[in-house]
């Protein structure tokens, strides 16, 4: 059974600053990885998909990696700002069919 | 959430009575797919579907039926609601092919 951990659950930093968030999982068998964001009292929006032969995805300030092999995801924030302050979450999809497996999210606060 | 509507956005309803939650997707996707949100645990997948008439188990579907008898609409109901199943619904769907999954607003269900 695929299982995503998120790690840290929370994370503050000032703006400006770079950060990375991690996603691990169990199966590295994947078909795809996503990174959503969900503010609070919403729903989740889909930031970067990678497809399982792909290394990264890059969206503006945005870069995700994947390292299937030791089962890793990593989302990178550059230059981070007020509005970036939202929970993130890593999901993964074993084949094209199958639901995707959600992590727990970390909850990113950053400080003006 | 363009494209998806979940009704109702709020209920507060009382143990043992049945209750029943609709997505209503504009988006022609064939996957549709119910997910409860909790704190300490993440999205759980309840139930999906992968067409009409075409529904299966998620991680946590005890307590729980779906029906979806036409592409556009996906019926979650608790046919005796408990305390436990306090809280927030998310609907999602996704095109086959495309991989990224899109959310409605979700629904907070109450039970006391």
């Amino acid at each position: 059974k695929q299982e995503v951990t998120q790690i840290p659950a929370a994370l503050s930093v000032p703006e400006g600053e770079n950060l990375v968030l991690n996603c691990s999982f169990t199966d590295s068998a994947i078909y795809n990885l996503q990174w959503f964001r969900q503010d609070p009292g919403k729903g989740l929006t889909s930031l970067l998909l990678i497809q399982s032969s792909q290394r990264e995805q890059t969206s503006g300030r945005l870069n995700a990696s994947l390292d299937k092999s030791s089962g890793r995801s990593t989302l990178y924030i550059a230059a981070s700002q007020p509005g970036d302050s939202a929970t993130y979450l890593c999901a993964v999809q074993n084949s094209g069919n199958t639901p995707l497996v959600f992590g727990k999210g970390t909850r990113l606060s950053v400080i003006a | 959430d363009a494209g998806i509507t979940q009704s109702p956005r709020h209920k507060v309803t009382e143990t043992g009575t049945p209750v029943t939650l609709r997505c209503h997707q504009t988006e022609n996707h064939r996957y549709m797919y119910w997910y409860r949100q909790d704190p300490g645990h993440g999205l759980r997948l309840i139930h999906y579907s992968y067409g009409v008439k075409d529904t299966d188990k998620g991680e946590v579907s005890d307590g729980y039926s779906v029906s979806r008898s036409k592409t556009e609409d996906f019926l979650l109901t608790l046919e005796s609601a408990t305390s436990s199943q306090t809280s927030v619904y998310f609907c999602a769907t996704r095109f086959p092919g495309a991989n990224v999954l899109t959310f409605g607003a979700g629904s907070r269900l109450t039970v006391l």
